[in-house]
This record gives structure tokens, sequence and C-alpha cells, in this order.
């Protein structure tokens, strides 16, 4: 057990929906990231949160937003959902000392119909 | 650009050594690591290494760094059917800094 949960762990829904996944670090760990992991494109950084501020941003398209809340958990929202977003959504966080590990948790599947 | 690449699939005997290979095309990147992903979960951590060191041994893991051609290895020893996995190779410019990851190595341990 990672320390970092995710939910839902799974989740179907149609296109054009908006979808939120949900996410808590582990415990004091003030970095969070979103990675989304799919057959085609692999795992692709899709942004990263410290302390509530937005730090770093990759591949993550308009349609697509997060946020981390004070109490440091993050939301990542998917709108306007297409065929192509189903994919594997992962968490992460680190800690603020150490080797820089992410600790992942075990990921949302999110299936468009 | 950052690019990370490895081979998509290995098939090693149980007990054999196995080497999985990863190359990297960001010169600057700093910390290099490797994760394994079990069915149905995240990635955990296995190893890492910072750029500066050529080798780093870990019980049964040998990381092989070579920076001038911007190769990354992973050697497992003694390898075991638990072993089998997906290994992902990732970079990083900075510590707790976004990291950038390979396509995922699938290593099959046959008995």
């Amino acid at each position: 057990d990672s320390g970092v949960t995710q939910t839902p762990k799974h989740l179907i829904t149609a296109t054009g929906q908006r979808v939120t996944l949900r996410c808590s670090p582990r415990s004091g760990d003030l970095s969070v990231y979103w990675y989304q992991q799919s057959l085609d494109q692999g795992l692709q950084f899709l942004i990263q949160y410290y302390n509530g501020e937005e730090r770093a941003k990759g591949n993550i398209l308009e349609r697509f937003s997060a946020q981390q809340f004070p109490d440091l958990h993050s939301e990542l929202n998917l709108s306007s959902l297409e065929l192509g977003d189903s994919a594997l959504y992962f968490c992460a966080s680190s800690e603020d000392f150490g080797t820089g590990e992410l600790f992942f948790g075990e990921g949302s599947r999110l299936t468009v119909l | 650009g950052e690019d990370v690449e490895q081979s998509l699939f290995l098939s090693v005997r149980e007990g054999d050594s196995s080497v999985i290979n990863c190359t990297y095309t960001d010169s600057s990147s700093t910390y290099l690591y490797w994760y394994k992903q079990e069915p149905g979960a995240g990635l955990q951590l296995l190893t890492y290494i910072f750029s500066n060191m050529d080798m780093k041994q870990d019980q049964r893991l040998t990381v092989l760094l070579n920076k001038k051609d911007k190769h990354l290895s992973l050697r497992i020893a003694d390898t075991q059917t638990g072993d089998s996995a997906i290994y992902f190779c990732a970079e990083s410019k900075a510590l707790r800094g976004k990291l950038i990851f390979g396509q995922g190595t699938e290593l099959s341990v046959k008995p």
C-alpha cells in the first residue's frame, strides 16, 4: 500500500460527459502528480501541483483541468469526454526530502463508450 | 527534447539474469529511475541512480548508466517468477520534478 488513495477505481461513462477523479496523497506529501496511461501513448505526465499551486504542466488537454485543495487532496476534471480519453489515470505524490520517489495510487480506470 | 525508449518485451527463464535497457535523449536529465508495475497495481520504485554515478547495486538489482550514450540498464540477478511485471525507466531533471517515463518493458519469467 503506497498510501495514495484514488477514487473511483473504475468509471464507465458516455462521450460528451464530464467526470472528476479524486486523489488523496500520502500523509505529509505536498506534491501531487497526475499521469495518464493508455496502450498507445504509454504513461504521459499531465500536471503537477505543489501545496496548492500548479508547478508543471505536461500533455494535458484543454478539456482537462486539475486542482489541489488546502487539505492537499487533488481532483482531475475531464470534460467533453471522447473515446480516446479511455485510460488509466494515476495520481502520485512525493515527499519533500529524499530521493524524489513518486508514490503511486492504484489508478482510476476510465472507460468512455 | 524529452524522450525515453525501451524495448517492449523480454522473456527469460527462472534463475537466469534479466537485462532491461533504456535510452533517453535529454542530456540534462539528472535523476534516473526504475519502476515496477504489477498487474492491477500502481507503479512502485525499484531503484534510482543520479547522473553523477555509473553504477548502483541493490541486492539482486544492478543499474548501469552510460551518460555518453544516454543508456541506462537494469539487471535482475536470479530472476524469479515473482519478477514478472512491467518495468519502466524514467528520467527527471530535478528532484521532485516531473518524471518522463518510457513505454515499459514487459518481463515474462518462465519456470
